[in-house]
């Protein structure tokens, strides 16, 4: 069974560094044209894409957001993690991972979420 | 890139077209469609090609399809039911970034 799950802290305070982990499994990043990427949904607002990291670790980044995203590989071969340095309020959001498997487009699966607030 | 209007309805059983519309200079530009129930992961219905073709994801219903004319591309949804109430974005992917629509809000009637 193909799976993504979010997982991280709940809550974070401001100028904090939040780092959050996608695991998946059913498939592995290491497969031509796979790709794994990050989005958020800010309360009552629209899906914000942050990051993706494809089968050849290229990674790519929301323009706004760029100087502060990093997204990785994790220590395990079916994580990938993505950090947030200096959150702030209004980065409080649900976080989820996506998956595609032909390339960087579209994303053909969803893990739930995973909200974070950010508040001191 | 991607525009939506922000809400649409229509009645139970009834038919629905939801339009994405892509900035001029994109009309070659295939887009997805996502499905967005309260309280769950986003749902991957369907790719459509600028040509009208489209690429359903794993068990989504026939009474989803999608087409295209020009810039525009749409997600047709028709026998609507109360569980199709939701909002829906499409994404597209330009110049090494991932783009959402706004979304549109579906309410069944």
């Amino acid at each position: 069974q193909v799976t993504l799950r979010e997982s991280g802290p709940a809550l974070v305070k401001p100028t904090q560094t939040l780092t959050l982990t996608c695991s998946f499994s059913g498939f592995s990043l290491s497969t031509s044209r796979m790709c794994v990427g990050w989005i958020r949904q800010p309360p009552g607002k629209a899906l914000e894409w942050l990051a993706l990291i494809d089968w050849d670790d290229d990674t790519y980044y929301s323009t706004s957001l760029r100087t502060r995203l990093t997204i990785s590989r994790g220590t395990s071969k079916n994580e990938v993690v993505l950090a947030v340095t200096n959150m702030d309020p209004v980065d409080t959001a649900t976080y989820y991972c996506a998956r595609t498997t032909n390339g960087r487009f579209p994303f053909d699966l969803w893990g739930r979420g995973t909200l974070v607030t950010v508040s001191s | 890139v991607l525009t939506q209007s922000p809400s649409a309805s229509a009645s139970l059983g009834a038919s629905v077209k939801l339009t994405c519309t892509l900035s001029s200079g994109h009309s070659i530009y295939a887009i997805a469609w996502h499905q967005h129930q309260p309280e769950k992961g986003p749902l991957y219905l369907m790719k459509v090609n600028s040509d009208g073709s489209h690429t359903k994801g794993d068990g989504i219903p026939d009474r989803f399809s999608g087409s295209s004319s020009g810039t525009e591309r749409y997600l047709i949804i028709s026998s609507l039911q109360s569980e199709d109430e939701a909002e829906y974005y499409c994404q597209t992917w330009s110049t090494d970034i991932v783009v959402f629509g706004g979304g549109t809000k579906l309410t069944v009637l």
